[in-house]
């Protein structure tokens, strides 16, 4: 059974501060791993996808795998208002014919 | 970047209706495409994966009589909801990637579907 796991939260971080967004996942078999930013009411929008062990940078976002821990995160540098969302944590078994499997999101908010 | 068009964005109907979503892939091939349910505040369940070509492959639990799937070609699939009931109100998702390994997948904009 692969099962992907994500605190629900609400995570509340101030403003200009880093928010850190964790993920773990029960498949060894995993080999990618894609973190998406859903707003309410709308549909998942990719934010970032990391294969290999180690930091994966892009902007304000910082992607972080650790496969021997099965840990994955997301950092989000200069917390913007707009940040404010449900980060979703997925996970892709093998290459291409396999639909991801899903954590159940963190609910993210930036307070002004 | 890809490209994944899903229409109509929301409906509304009665409680015994059929539903067709239809969901394109706009600047890529897509032979898979995968339609996803998502109930308020619940994260993305796959429903089925729809091959280009050949027979969907549902997930467990989901009814491939009442959720018919089409892929009848490199750039479309449709999900039709049979008799629809007010308990297959929910918001369907269908994504779509390229044909390279680990290529991510990229999401259609969603159909909320009421059924009154």
């Amino acid at each position: 059974q692969k099962e992907v796991e994500q605190n629900s939260g609400p995570l509340s971080v101030p403003e200009g501060a880093i928010a850190s967004l964790n993920c773990t996942y029960s498949d060894r078999g995993s080999q990618s791993f894609f973190w998406y930013r859903q707003y309410s009411g709308k549909s998942p929008e990719l934010i970032m996808f990391i294969y290999s062990n180690g930091d994966k940078e892009d902007g304000r976002f910082t992607a972080q795998l650790n496969k021997a821990s099965q840990y994955v995160s997301l950092l989000i540098r200069d917390s913007q208002p707009s940040d404010s969302a449900t980060y979703l944590c997925a996970a892709h078994v093998g290459g291409g014919a396999d639909g991801l499997t899903f954590g159940k999101g963190t609910h993210l908010i930036i307070q002004p | 970047g890809a490209v994944v068009s899903q229409h109509p964005s929301w409906v509304i109907c009665k409680s015994g209706t059929s539903v067709k979503i239809e969901c394109r892939s706009l600047d890529f091939q897509a032979t898979t495409m995968f339609w996803y349910r998502q109930f308020p505040k619940q994260s993305l369940m796959l429903m089925a994966t729809s091959n280009e070509g050949s027979k969907a492959t549902y997930e467990q639990g989901v009814e491939k009589d009442k959720f018919l799937i089409n892929h009848a070609s490199l750039t479309l699939s449709t999900l039709t909801v049979t008799s629809a009931h007010p308990e297959d109100s929910s918001f369907y998702i269908c994504s779509a990637s390229g044909t390279a390994d680990n290529s991510p997948l990229h999401f259609g904009n969603g159909t909320r579907l009421t059924v009154t």
